[in-house]
């Protein structure tokens, strides 16, 4: 397995620009997040979702659109790049139940936005 | 006040101590409590979790929770210098069934030789 897997590593975006993070997850997990973590601070959830074509919005979502098509992925969209979105965006995932809420992260995606 | 705060660090220990990291959080009704750890330029794995009052040791690793207190730590014993990370405690606010969680701002531990 794989685990959870986010593209791009890295991106540079201008002040304005659009553009998705994707992430998947190979482990038939329900529960999807996205947090984002600045320097120095713990992680900040931006969206979740519970299941295919059910999502919410967590503690700091303004800027951010989400979207579950399939259990495997969960990408979040930035539509119009600020910098105060300079971050790195983890993306993580859980089954279900007393014992499954271990959240599995993947690697992180670094944005700088210009 | 911060759903969920841990002690400032950064935290210095020397090679075989025990690091102590502590965590306290304001909703009563928190029932699940996590320890990760983050490694520079990486994202957090899970170390620890509890649910019950009391002690829960997983090798090196002790996990206390004091639910009338309000409080979970986390103590690292013989602490070695592959032990040097930041290191966040988190709490499954509320009565959700699903694992949303709340984290505290991490306190980096360093281990010297």
């Amino acid at each position: 397995n794989a685990g959870v897997t986010q593209t791009p590593k890295f991106r540079i975006l201008k002040i304005g620009q659009s553009m998705t993070l994707q992430c998947a997850q190979d482990m038939n997990h329900n529960y999807m997040y996205w947090y984002r973590q600045d320097p120095g601070m713990g992680l900040k959830l931006i969206y979740y979702s519970v299941g295919a074509g059910i999502t919410d919005k967590g503690e700091v979502p303004n800027g951010y659109n989400v979207s579950r098509s399939t259990t495997e992925d969960f990408p979040l969209r930035l539509e119009l790049a600020a910098p105060s979105q300079t971050s790195v965006y983890f993306c993580a995932s859980s089954t279900t139940g007393r014992g499954g809420e271990t959240q599995y992260f993947g690697p992180g995606t670094r944005l700088l936005v210009l | 006040q911060k759903e969920v705060e841990q002690n400032s660090g950064p935290l210095s220990v020397p090679e075989g101590a025990i690091a102590s990291l502590n965590c306290t959080y304001s909703d009563r009704g928190s029932q699940s409590f996590f320890w990760y750890r983050q490694y520079s330029g990486k994202s957090p794995e899970l170390i620890m979790s509890i649910y019950s009052n009391g002690d829960k040791e997983d090798g090196r690793f002790t996990a206390q929770l004091n639910k009338a207190s309000q409080y979970v730590s986390l103590l690292i014993r013989d602490s070695q210098p592959s032990d040097s990370a930041t290191y966040l405690c988190a709490v499954k606010i509320g009565g959700t069934s699903y694992g949303k969680l709340t984290f505290g701002q991490g306190t980096i531990l360093t281990v010297h030789p």
